[in-house]
């Protein structure tokens, strides 16, 4: 059972530099949402996708992009690492056909330095 | 924005006590989840509530929705050091679907033996 699988899980960049948080899921799960997780915040939400093809924005979308392919993947782009983009950040799925229960990856740890 | 408040932030309990983590909405909730995660892990799913007066149990974990008050409560029975972890509560607002959920910013529990 895979679930919900978030690539890499920890991972250092300099400022300015640019990467893709991979994340898939095997569960034929219309919905996949990215949120980060910093201390005393709780989980915010970036951006999501309804459906392949379509995607919106949410709370915290400033500094990321995603795209949405396939119904599998959902991968979130950072395009020019920040220190305040030092975060751990989980991808998320779920579908109406599953109850409503939302998977979560096991969360990808980034450090921006 | 929908806004949930967790109280409280952080818990001690002796192992066997009784304890409860209320979780209050700015707005009328639409759907409430409760997850638990334990430190540098993932978000392990618990409940999910839908209806204003529905209780759910699951082993020693009991979950109410008052829609009336906008808040959810849960409580753990008899509590064990398995129990400790951070709580977080999520609700679906009233725009959006579940791909949309918005988290407080969780309880920590601790259980001492």
């Amino acid at each position: 059972n895979a679930g919900v699988t978030q690539t890499p899980k920890f991972q250092v960049l300099k400022t300015g530099q640019s990467m893709t948080l991979q994340c898939a899921q095997d569960m034929n799960h219309e919905y996949m949402s990215w949120y980060r997780q910093d201390p005393g915040m709780g989980l915010r939400l970036i951006h999501y996708s309804v459906g392949a093809g379509i995607t919106d924005q949410g709370e915290v979308p400033n500094g990321y992009n995603v795209s949405r392919s396939t119904t599998e993947d959902f991968p979130l782009r950072l395009l020019s690492a920040a220190p305040s983009q030092t975060s751990v950040y989980f991808c998320a799925s779920s579908s109406v056909h599953s109850g409503n229960t939302i998977y979560f990856g096991e969360g990808s740890w980034l450090t921006v330095v | 924005s929908q806004e949930l408040e967790q109280s409280p932030q952080s818990l001690i309990v002796q192992e066997g006590k009784n304890l409860t983590i209320n979780c209050t909405s700015s707005k009328t909730l639409y759907g409430l989840y409760w997850y638990k995660q334990k430190y540098g892990e993932g978000l392990i799913f618990l409940m999910m509530l839908q209806k204003g007066g529905e209780e759910k149990s699951h082993e020693k974990i009991t979950a109410k929705l008052d829609e009336k008050k906008q808040q959810s409560s849960l409580h753990i029975t008899a509590s064990q050091p398995s129990h400790a972890g951070i709580y977080l509560c999520g609700a679906k607002g009233a725009s959006g679907g579940y791909q949309k959920v918005t988290f407080g910013t969780g309880t920590k529990l601790q259980v001492i033996p």
